[in-house]
């Protein structure tokens, strides 16, 4: 079936802190997951991605891992700031296809 | 480069009425898709094109929705006899060919009343 399951739904954290966003994916042969922040009334803005062929991928205070065995995959956020604070929405591209599903997001707010 | 351009950004139509929403992709991308979202909600995935050429559409698109992309270039996504349900932000995004990251634009809302 065509489904991403995302959670939690919402996360609050101090500043400072670590989140993390979990994802479980149905199509065992997706191969591209990527991560969208959405700020409100903005459309989603790419701010990570991971190949199927990789375990986990780093950009400053921004990493995912992937587990294909257990067709999850997670954002981590380190030393969370306050413009940390929006809507994350984790995707996979359906093998085959330029279609992407998305999940259902998580609204993270960064307390000061 | 410009990014997804997206027009209008907002529109309020009474139940009945039809609606176009234009979208123009980033400068060379030949893929361009169309989402819609609604509020607490992931974009759900509604049609993409290749080129001129479309190459899925969403099984729960109803028929009153219709897309086109006549040269390659910016598309067009209709919505005949608006029903309140049709309420959303309807996204549009683009890709460029070989590449897997989607980029958004800055979404076309619609509110039904």
């Amino acid at each position: 079936g065509e489904n991403v399951e995302q959670h939690p739904s919402t996360l609050s954290v101090q500043e400072g802190d670590s989140a993390v966003i979990k994802c479980t994916y149905s199509d065992s042969a997706s191969n591209y997951f990527p991560w969208y922040k959405q700020e409100l009334g903005k459309g989603p803005q790419l701010i990570i991605d991971i190949r199927s062929n990789v375990g986990e991928k780093k950009d400053q205070r921004i990493a995912v891992t992937l587990n294909k065995t257990a067709k999850h995959f997670s954002l981590h956020i380190t030393e969370t700031q306050p413009e940390d604070s929006a809507v994350y929405f984790c995707a996979e591209r359906l093998d085959g296809t330029y279609k992407y599903i998305f999940g259902t997001g998580t609204r993270l707010k960064v307390l000061a | 480069d410009t990014g997804v351009s997206q027009d209008p950004r907002h529109k309020i139509t009474k139940r009945g009425q039809n609606v176009t929403f234009r979208c123009d992709p980033i400068s060379e991308h030949n893929r361009l898709y169309w989402y819609r979202q609604t509020l607490g909600q992931g974009p759900e995935f509604l049609t993409y094109f290749q080129n001129e050429a479309q190459l899925e559409k969403s099984r729960l698109l109803s028929d009153r929705f219709s897309a086109e992309r006549p040269k390659g270039s910016f598309s067009t996504l209709e919505i005949q006899r608006t029903e309140q349900g049709d309420s959303a932000m309807y996204l549009c995004a683009s890709s460029a060919g070989g590449g897997n990251t989607i980029y958004f634009g800055e979404g076309s809302w619609l509110t039904v009343v």
